[in-house]
């Protein structure tokens, strides 16, 4: 366990409305990811973070972004949620030994 | 671009039985890591094995084991003595040995695993 807590872990809004989700890890790893899951896809890439204030675009990038300003904290944005974005959303981190941790999820609904 | 399919959306297995989930994945790379997870109705995903391509000996953690086939790009996860706890999501999933992407994993699309009892 990499003490990976998200916040929040259900949440429910409406189209057109901006949304942040919180990552918050205590284990000071370097990487961390946001991924998206949903029926018939896994888990599928947004965004990633190599360290603060220093992040790039996953495979499913476009209507999020992200920032980074502390090594504990990973943001993930939706500027104008869509239904298209109604997802269960992970956080994880990666250790040294590049293995993944992961937050325990945040599911979003978008009406 | 590396690409993971489980070909098995579903398995069922006994309690007290054995059940492989198979996983196939397409790389042009030598070097990289195969990574298994769990992820139970808490949607909590778990670390359940890796296996590291350069080695040759499969990986074991207790009732958990590999079958790393290189060649063939196979990599399998038997479930020996099946417990109702084992009740979950499987992902299989590839992590390249370079660090592009900041070492991120492509994950398959997952295969439920139901446990009988």
């Amino acid at each position: 366990d990499a003490g990976i807590t998200q916040s929040p872990r259900h949440k429910v809004t409406e189209t057109g409305t901006p949304v942040t989700l919180r990552c918050h890890q205590t284990e000071n790893h370097r990487y961390m990811y946001w991924y998206r899951q949903d029926p018939g896809h896994g888990l599928r890439l947004i965004h990633y973070s190599y360290g603060v204030k220093d992040t790039d675009k996953g495979e499913v990038s476009d209507g999020y972004s992200v920032s980074r300003s502390k090594t504990e904290d990973f943001l993930l944005t939706l500027e104008s949620a869509t239904s298209s974005q109604t997802s269960v959303y992970f956080c994880a981190t990666r250790t040294v030994a590049y293995e993944q941790y992961f937050g325990p999820g945040t599911r979003l609904t978008v009406t | 671009a590396q690409t993971v399919t489980q070909s098995q959306p579903e398995m069922s297995v006994q309690e007290a039985e054995t059940v492989t989930l198979s996983c196939t994945y397409d790389t042009s790379e030598s070097d990289y890591y195969l990574f298994w997870y769990k992820q139970p109705p808490s949607r909590q995903m778990i670390l359940v094995i890796r296996q590291e391509a350069y080695k040759q000996q499969n990986a074991t953690e207790n009732r958990f084991s590999v079958n790393f086939q290189k060649a063939a790009k196979s990599f399998s996860l038997k479930i020996s003595d099946s417990q109702l706890g084992d009740a979950a999501m499987y992902f299989c999933a590839y992590r390249s040995y370079i660090n592009t992407n900041a070492g991120k994993s492509t994950f398959g699309d997952g295969t439920t695993l139901t446990v009988k009892p």
